[in-house]
């Protein structure tokens, strides 16, 4: 059965410090893997994608991820949080050009130490 | 661009009832979605709607769950009647056909079941 997997559920990072967010999938073939932020009481906003090419990825708001095949795993960084950063954090796998169904994550909530 | 429009934003119910939650999606787009995000969780998909037809209900629970996308445009997701274990924020999303971009969430319908 195809899944997402983020392994922590809560993490804390002092402002300023780098932070990184783990995802590991498990899919028949490669996935489209994507990663959302939640605010509270807000939807999902998109930060990058990875379908193909160049296995290191840049998204909005200072974020990259990169996408080890060997390992199955898509874990998002960022050098330096900034205390709007907090929120939760999802990690998405889908198949068919991105446009089926994507498979979830259960979130990672992150709190940003002053 | 306008984004996916939800409403109502919140609603609460008692258990049996029944609820409505409409969404209107981004103009053009033809894939709509409907994810339920029970508290803690991340988003499951419910339905996928390709123009009017649906492409994936596997994950509707069918006995009173019903969704319909009328003309391709709007969409409307009932429950009837509800149960306690319904309470979560029901996401809509939209997407081109094949466009890699991902999809656009609205921000959510939360339903309390009381």
């Amino acid at each position: 059965a195809q899944s997402v997997t983020q392994p922590d559920i809560h993490i804390t990072v002092s402002e300023g410090a780098s932070l990184e967010l783990r995802c590991n999938y498990s899919y028949g073939a490669t996935p489209y893997l994507f990663w959302y932020v939640q605010s509270p009481g807000q939807g999902l906003q998109l930060l990058l994608k990875y379908f193909s090419g160049d296995t290191l990825v840049q998204g909005i708001k200072g974020f990259e991820a990169e996408f080890k095949r060997s390992q199955s795993s898509f874990n998002l960084r960022k050098p330096s949080v900034h205390w709007s950063d907090a929120a939760e954090y999802f990690c998405a796998a889908g198949s068919g050009g991105g446009a089926d169904g994507l498979t979830f994550g259960k979130g990672t909530h992150l709190i940003i130490q002053p | 661009e306008a984004g996916v429009a939800q409403s109502p934003r919140y609603k609460i119910i008692e258990k049996r009832q029944s609820v409505a939650f409409w969404c209107n999606p981004i103009s053009g787009h033809a894939t709509l979605y409907w994810y339920q995000q029970i508290l803690g969780q991340g988003p499951k998909l419910l339905i996928q709607f390709q123009n009017n037809g649906v492409v994936d209900d596997s994950q509707l629970p069918k006995d009173r769950f019903s969704a319909e996308r009328l003309k391709g445009v709007d969409s409307t997701l009932k429950i009837q009647p509800a149960k306690l274990e319904d309470s979560a924020v029901y996401l809509c999303a939209s997407s081109l056909a094949w466009e890699l971009r991902g999809y656009t969430f609205g921000s959510g319908t939360r339903l309390t079941v009381v």
